[in-house]
């Protein structure tokens, strides 16, 4: 069976600093995969998407960036973290290339800026 | 752009009431509408999904109706338990090949027992 793992699940880090998350999808190949963030009671804002791994679209300008070094392996990445990135970051992904197929996410991280 | 809406944002329900959540959303290209369960500090966890070819689509307490004309599709939650208590969304695909989805704001659903 499929799984997705995401690291940390908690994260507090000083305005400035930078950032990296992980996430890695296991028991799929060639995974379509997300990068999402949901604010506190708030809905889910796609801010990347990768359908392989030269192929990565941002959907929302920001100081965040997204990179997949392996085909089952997405990062996101900021080098100076602002206020504004705080929130919760999930990851998920779906059949390769097959429309009407659910994501499946990860349990997330929380990311607070201090 | 492409949006969905959901309705209402929170929804308090006594146990063994029913719950019913809605959704416009306004792509009429949009083909596929899953349906998630959030639970606090945890993803979003897929419940049901609804393929535009049906109306209508069952799984055990959880239903869920699609209104292609109307552009709009529902959640129904029969006989709640307070572990029904979550945040629920709602989300249509986007065309051109995208494998995209948007989300609606979600709704918060808490069951009183």
């Amino acid at each position: 069976s499929q799984t997705i793992h995401q690291w940390p699940a908690t994260l507090v880090q000083p305005v400035g600093s930078p950032l990296s998350l992980e996430c890695t999808v296991e028991g799929t190949s060639n995974p379509n995969l997300y990068w999402y963030r949901q604010a506190a009671g708030r809905g889910l804002q796609l801010l990347f998407y990768s359908i392989g791994i030269d192929q990565i679209s941002s959907e929302v300008p920001q100081n965040l960036s997204a990179s997949r070094p392996q085909d089952r392996q997405f990062i996101l990445s900021s080098k100076k973290l602002l206020l504004s990135d705080s929130g919760f970051y999930l990851c998920a992904w779906s059949a390769f290339r097959r429309g009407n197929q659910p994501q499946h996410f990860g349990d997330g991280t929380r990311l607070s800026i201090l | 752009g492409e949006n969905v809406e959901q309705h209402p944002s929170t929804l308090s329900v006594q146990e063994g009431d029913s719950a019913v959540i809605k959704c416009t959303y306004s792509d009429s290209a949009s083909n596929y509408f899953p349906w998630y369960k959030q639970e606090l500090g945890k993803g979003p966890q897929l419940i049901i999904d609804i393929r535009s070819n049906v109306g209508e689509k069952k799984d055990q307490r959880i239903a869920v109706t699609l209104n292609k004309t109307a552009k709009h599709f529902s959640l129904h939650i029969t006989e709640t338990q307070p572990e029904d208590s979550a945040v629920y969304f709602c989300a249509a695909s986007v065309t051109s090949g995208t494998y995209k989805y948007i989300f609606g704001t979600g709704t918060r659903l808490k069951v009183l027992a």
